[in-house]
């Protein structure tokens, strides 16, 4: 299988722990991506790796949030001190270097389903 | 704020009617993506739209960006069961540094049979 992998599929945590997600990307994409989605609602954009280098961190991404991409393949995001407001399917996505103007598209992973109890 | 509102929220259908799924914003964007996502899964691909009143087919559904590249819609024809999903607008600005997406507020279709 040659898609966007993403582990745990699943997880449940103690409000308060850490946790940490991982993702592999298709291993031509050098563009990374992390999203949050809550029930019933449209994916949210968290942030952006090009290559290893973090380019973007959207203001939903609060101080206990980080996420690296050391190697410029695969991406972890931690989130420390979880709080039950952290609930949420979070999404991996990559996709190749647009050419010119031209957008490219984004594949998803099947994502990680967080439960803060 | 979501920047694209789609509509209608929530559509439950026989199988065999046709439907329209509707994606609009006051902004443009230089490509827009349709997705499906089914429940616990990552959102699919379905197409992308670049050019302003593009029309693009994939068997039943059909694709259109709207003009001004605004708005697009989508359309089924003869739905089906194995339609049922989160149909999800998805749309990326011109020059963006990041190649971010930009989601829609996504349609959750029931398909009865």
């Amino acid at each position: 299988d040659t898609g966007v992998s993403q582990n745990p599929r699943h997880k449940i945590t103690k409000r308060g722990q850490n946790v940490t997600f991982r993702c592999d990307p298709i291993s031509e994409h050098n563009r990374l991506y992390w999203y949050r989605q809550t029930l019933g609602q449209g994916p949210e954009f968290l942030t952006y790796f090009q290559n290893e280098a973090q380019l973007e961190k959207s203001r939903l991404l609060s101080d206990r949030f980080s996420a690296e991409r050391p190697k410029g393949s695969f991406s972890t995001l931690e989130i420390q001190r979880t709080e039950q407001g952290d609930s949420a399917m979070y999404l991996c996505a990559s996709s190749p270097t647009p050419r010119g103007l031209m957008n490219t598209e984004a594949f998803f992973g099947q994502g990680t389903r967080l439960t803060v109890v | 704020t979501q920047l694209l509102e789609q509509s209608p929220q929530f559509l439950s259908i026989q199988e065999g009617e046709n439907l329209t799924v509707y994606c609009n914003s006051s902004s443009v964007f230089s490509s827009l993506q349709w997705y499906r996502q089914e429940p616990g899964e990552g959102p699919v691909l379905l197409v992308t739209v670049v050019t302003g009143g593009e029309v693009k087919k994939l068997k039943r559904l059909t694709f259109q960006f709207g003009d001004a590249r605004k708005d697009s819609s989508l359309h089924i024809t003869a739905a089906q069961p194995g339609d049922t999903g989160l149909y999800l607008c998805a749309g990326a600005r011109y020059g963006g540094a990041t190649n971010k997406l930009i989601f829609g507020t996504g349609t959750l279709l029931a398909v009865q049979p």
